[in-house]
């Protein structure tokens, strides 16, 4: 079991946009920043935002988080069938000393 | 371009050891936290450790704690992972990445080295 909590799965129809969330507790999502990656089949993951809200360069304004207390969030508007893959979410846990993932999303384009 | 780039990879026996090997480019290297990530197949995402810039500080994941030692080379840009002790269940496509240092989260990542585990 995953100490950040994440749905299993999502979907959505082109142009959609659906939200994606990471559950978490006082000591890692409520004292550091979160991150969110996208891992397509067969590749290495991918950050799509870290600090919470900030993109990389390259990474389409359509990937939006956001933060608040002990949980974030990872939207997506304008679904895209290229969008369908796997999406996690990370922090670091300042009880564990480590860093921490959220179970991993797989977001299905219907 | 931020390059990483994983090597070391096999089949080995239970019991046996592995050193993991990652080389970096495209970035100040000193400057960063490194970090090793692993992926079992099918499954999600597992921390394995991280490594300050200077080496002078090393997390790992509990149940990776003394069979597993993460260590760097600043001046050939790279940062490797001894795995000892090994065990079916350390069996997974390890990934190397560079840090972000506002959460000690992995930003940039290697396509990963594949480990079996298997007698």
């Amino acid at each position: 079991q995953s100490v950040l909590t994440q749905p299993p799965s999502a979907s959505g129809t082109p142009g959609q946009r659906v939200t994606i969330s990471c559950s978490g507790s006082r000591s890692n999502l409520g004292r550091n920043s979160v991150s969110w990656y996208q891992q397509l089949p067969g590749t290495a993951p991918k950050v799509l935002v870290y600090s919470d809200n900030q993109r990389p360069s390259g990474v389409p304004d359509r990937f939006s988080g956001s933060k608040s207390g002990t949980s974030a969030s990872l939207a997506i508007s304008g679904l895209q069938s290229e969008d369908e893959a796997d999406y996690y979410c990370a922090t670091w846990d300042d009880s564990l000393n480590g860093v921490v993932f959220g179970g991993g999303t797989k977001l299905t384009v219907l | 371009e931020v390059q990483v780039v994983e090597s070391g990879g096999g089949l080995v026996r239970p019991g046996e050891s592995l050193r993991l090997s990652c080389v970096a480019s495209g970035f100040n290297f000193p400057a960063y936290w490194m970090s090793w990530v692993r992926q079992a197949p099918g499954k999600g995402l597992e921390w394995v450790a991280n490594i300050k810039q200077d080496g002078s500080v090393k997390y790992y994941l509990d149940s990776m704690r003394g069979r597993f030692t993460i260590s760097r080379d600043n001046a050939k840009n790279s940062v490797h992972l001894q795995m000892n002790s090994l065990r079916a269940a350390d069996s997974a496509l390890y990934f190397c990445a560079r840090v972000h240092a506002g959460n000690l989260c992995p930003d940039y990542w290697g396509q990963g080295t594949l480990v079996t585990v298997s007698s």
